[in-house]
């Protein structure tokens, strides 16, 4: 059963960096896609993009400027980077399995990442 | 972007009543080549990811208990609890996968009457 396990910093300035990995147990990462999303407190969900290998991505227009999705298959992990934080971008992230036009499971736990001023 | 709208924000059912969540979409995201609504469902209970209930708008997930159906075609779509439980209490989200990008409703809150 595939599970899936984000990890990175709680906490980033604005204007800085957010980067986030998802380790993949269970199953291989070279099948399907692999997503982010993401939560805001107390608010609905957002899909950010995805990644699948090869080198293949896809990213939602309203971030696609500040996101890159990239997969390590050496270590069976996928990648989230988010440029230029505000507050704006504080939120649980979710890593998410998908395929091409399909549903999003299983999820990780999510991590919450709050910027800071 | 295909906007997904869900009614009600919030709604509050007896126990072992039904329970019905609506969604629509700004356009069909029926797949005329395969005939498949590209609609899901999740459940997300407190400080949980949301779980996959439905899929193809109407095919359970492995697991999901028989009284959560999904029905609609087209742009409307309606999630059905038969007979709720307590454990139901929860928000539901629709989501369409039929394009990018992929698109949420905003959410229903189901609880307890």
């Amino acid at each position: 059963q595939v599970q899936l396990q984000e990890s990175g910093p709680g906490l980033v300035k604005a204007s800085e960096t957010l980067s986030l990995t998802c380790t993949v147990s269970g199953g291989s990462i070279s099948s399907y896609y692999w997503s982010w999303i993401r939560q805001p407190p107390g608010k609905g969900l957002e899909w950010i993009g995805y990644a699948y290998y090869p080198g293949g991505t896809n990213y939602s227009p309203s971030l696609k400027s500040r996101v890159t999705i990239s997969i390590d298959t050496s270590k069976n992990q996928f990648s989230l980077k988010l440029t230029s934080v505000t507050a704006a971008d504080t939120a649980v992230y979710y890593c998410a399995r998908t395929g091409p036009m399909n549903w999003f499971d299983p999820w990780g736990q999510g991590t919450l990442v709050t910027v800071s001023s | 972007d295909i906007v997904m709208t869900q009614s009600p924000d919030s709604l509050a059912v007896s126990l072992g009543e039904r329970a019905t969540i609506n969604c629509k979409s700004s356009q069909s995201v029926l797949y005329s080549s395969n005939n498949k609504n590209y609609l899901a469902w999740y459940q997300q209970k407190p400080g949980q990811p949301p779980k996959l209930l439905i899929y193809w708008a109407s095919t359970r997930e492995s697991g999901v208990p028989d009284r959560f159906s999904g029905s609609g075609s087209g742009t409307d779509f309606t999630l059905t609890i038969s007979s709720l439980q307590a454990e139901d209490v929860a928000v539901y989200y629709c989501q369409q996968y039929y394009t990018h990008p992929y698109t949420f409703g905003q959410g229903t809150e189901l609880e307890i009457k």
